[in-house]
């Protein structure tokens, strides 16, 4: 049984370019979130998302960013026009069911992200 | 708001040793749930343990155990026989009607 898949791995984008990190939850999980990671910080959430919906993104900035979880597909988290301050880890995490009230989370290995 | 506070940013142990690495949160749920997650080089995030806030005892995974005051609002880690590869970041976690909220993290280092 597969893990939470995310690519790319790393990428690397210039200043004003669009940056599309993507995520696959385990196999049976339709609960995704987004979290990220500065250097030598915690994890900060961004957004939850199930099939189709957008749960809570009161983590995601208002703007540039946006992230979606279609029927068919993996979740994807958009950043538009990318600024050296979105340089970051951006891990993914699913689970079977709402996991706000258990809170275990299976993530990704991450997917690392350079703005030059 | 639920917060996360671990005020050891790094810490070192040697070899077949015991450490414990303390973690404070403020939540005003009643039912939640306490998690502490392992970040080896590698970058993934690992659950080491995890202890439901409506019970007493305090969790235990092989040499992982934790000190949970749910008066204090304390949850410490306790690593026992320390081994070279628990060298890694350690993040305490809360998650109740939230998303799960991170403390910044302890460095933890094995030394042999």
């Amino acid at each position: 049984n597969a893990g939470v898949m995310q690519n790319p791995r790393h990428l690397v984008r210039r200043r004003g370019q669009e940056a599309r990190l993507r995520c696959s939850p385990m196999k049976g999980h339709s609960h995704v979130y987004w979290y990220r990671q500065l250097p030598e910080e915690g994890l900060k959430f961004m957004v939850y998302l199930q099939k189709e919906n957008i749960i809570d993104e009161s983590g995601m900035p208002k703007e540039r960013f946006s992230a979606e979880f279609p029927k068919e597909g993996p979740s994807i988290l958009r950043i538009q026009q990318v600024v050296r301050g979105d340089s970051a880890a951006y891990f993914c995490a699913s689970s079977p069911s709402s996991g706000r009230n258990t809170g275990e989370l299976f993530f990704g290995e991450g997917s690392r992200l350079t703005v030059l | 708001a639920q917060t996360v506070t671990q005020s050891q940013p790094e810490m070192s142990v040697q070899e077949a040793e015991t450490v414990t690495l303390s973690c404070t949160y403020d939540t005003s749920e009643n039912n939640y749930y306490l998690f502490w997650y392992k970040q080896p080089p590698s970058r993934q995030m690992i659950l080491v343990i995890r202890q439901e806030a409506y019970k007493q005892q305090n969790a235990t995974e092989n040499r992982f155990s934790v000190n949970f005051q749910k008066a204090a609002k304390s949850f410490s880690l306790k690593i026992s026989d320390s081994q070279l590869g628990d060298t890694a970041m350690y993040f305490c976690a809360l998650a109740g009607n939230t998303p799960l909220v991170f403390g910044k993290g302890t460095r933890l280092s094995v030394i042999a």
